[in-house]
């Protein structure tokens, strides 16, 4: 049973550019949330899709969206890039239902790095 | 603001000893508290939960302590081994399915 599916692996972008990063997630789960994880830092939220709507963010600019495609795979799309956008960007994926969130499943992330 | 802190970047433990990972969170409204392990290169990965009408909860060699008076979770392994070497993340659950986490500590186990 596949888990969460991130690509690509790593990426690197020239300051000002726009990226997209992909995620699958797990099978049978219906939610995709996305965070940015500095070096050194916990994992911050960035966003959460549940039937391709988003439906919580947390403290990010709008150069920050994202998508979600009806079969529940998910995009996250960042603008006029950065030096401070490097990071691993992790994706996780969950039941819409599950309360406990220890349904929670997390790809091995994106590593941006911006030049 | 740092909501959850984990003040201790990295700590180093020997082999079948006890590994205690501590955090601190500044809400006493926060109701659900989650550990989660990141080995390089790998997502986080869910650990073990503990819900603030609790204080204690165990899962085999791991368990969690919460002290809603002091506002403070720890984690305890025992016996470590050297899997178990890898960051560890406290979290909080806020809103719907959105979590907060502290910055992480770095545990060594030592053969």
């Amino acid at each position: 049973d596949a888990g969460v599916t991130q690509s690509p692996t790593h990426l690197i972008k020239t300051r000002g550019q726009q990226v997209t990063l992909r995620c699958s997630p797990k099978s049978g789960h219906d939610t995709v949330s996305w965070y940015q994880q500095a070096l050194g830092q916990g994992p911050q939220f960035i966003f959460q899709y549940y039937e391709e709507e988003e439906r919580q963010r947390g403290n990010f600019p709008d150069r920050f969206s994202g998508h979600q495609f009806p079969n529940y795979s998910s995009e996250l799309n960042v603008n006029a890039l950065l030096l401070g956008d490097s990071a691993l960007y992790l994706c996780a994926s969950s039941w819409a239902d599950r309360g406990r969130l220890d349904g929670y499943t997390f790809g091995s992330g994106t590593r941006l790095t911006v030049v | 603001d740092q909501q959850v802190k984990q003040n201790s970047p990295s700590l180093s433990v020997q082999e079948g000893r006890i590994s205690i990972l501590n955090c601190d969170y500044t809400n006493s409204m926060f109701d659900y508290f989650l550990w989660y392990k990141k080995y390089p290169a790998e997502g986080p990965t869910f650990l073990i939960s503990i819900s603030s009408i609790k204080d204690k909860n165990e899962d085999g060699r791991f368990t969690v302590f919460l002290n809603k008076s002091a506002k403070h979770l720890s984690l305890h392994i025992v016996p470590s081994q050297p899997g178990d070497s890898a960051v560890y993340f406290c979290a909080y659950r806020e809103g719907a399915q959105k979590l907060v986490f502290g910055q992480g500590t770095r545990l060594t186990i030592n053969p």
